[in-house]
């Protein structure tokens, strides 16, 4: 099945604990991406990839890094959390050319 | 730079009612335009697109679309709704041609309560 899936669905840490979401799709997709979603705001780019090796800064960019070491992983990384950052975050990705992106289940990240 | 306006935050809706969802975009670029459905819990799901061609779109669970160039609209609709369509509605644009980012545009989303 086609998917893309993200972990945990549910974290609740401390303001400067580093973490990371993982993000994994099985689709041989090139691009993806990372948006945040919070109330009232829709839902925001953080960082996208356009393919291995290749990340680069979407809209709200601060605070998170990526990496794109492997074609089906596109991990997020917190290195010091704070609480602006709790909120639901969504991967995504696409193939090149195409119209439709995937979106994973959603991570529900609470910073205190 | 392109934006997207979805003009109401919330839609009560009795069940077997029509329902209109709406959507004004702006853009100095042609674009795709794009509906998804966020249910309870769970991620994005594409509800219906519109790349270019015909200006009524079809998408699933019965919801249909109309691309308006002149108004830079792109309304959702659904001509009878039901229960299991109470859900949070995103509209969203991406630039033509995606080859240089899928980045998406999203709406602030409709939230879509229908009642029995």
């Amino acid at each position: 099945e086609a998917q893309v899936t993200q972990n945990p669905r549910y974290l609740i840490t401390v303001t400067g604990k580093k973490l990371t979401v993982t993000c994994s799709q099985n689709m041989n997709h090139e691009y993806m991406s990372w948006y945040r979603q919070d109330p009232g705001l829709g839902l925001r780019q953080i960082y996208y990839s356009m393919n291995v090796e290749v990340t680069d800064k979407g809209d709200v960019p601060e605070g998170y890094k990526v990496s794109r070491k492997e074609k089906r992983n596109f991990p997020l990384i917190l290195e010091s959390p704070s609480p602006n950052q709790t909120s639901l975050y969504f991967c995504a990705s696409s193939s090149k050319g195409n119209t439709e992106a995937f979106f994973g289940q959603g991570t529900r990240l609470t910073v205190v | 730079a392109q934006s997207v306006t979805q003009l109401d935050s919330q839609v009560p809706v009795f069940e077997e009612a029509p329902v209109e969802l709406r959507c004004n975009y702006s853009s100095s670029v042609s674009v795709y335009l794009f509906w998804y459905v966020q249910y309870p819990n769970q991620g994005l799901q594409l509800l219906l697109k519109y790349l270019s061609g015909s200006t009524l779109v079809k998408g699933i669970n019965g919801f249909e679309a109309e691309f308006n160039k002149s108004q830079t609209s792109f309304h959702l609709r659904k001509p009878s709704v039901h229960i299991s369509d109470t859900a949070e509605y995103f509209c969203a644009v991406s630039q033509l041609p995606l080859y240089n980012t899928d980045k998406l545009i999203f709406g602030t989303g409709t939230r879509l309560q229908v009642f029995p």
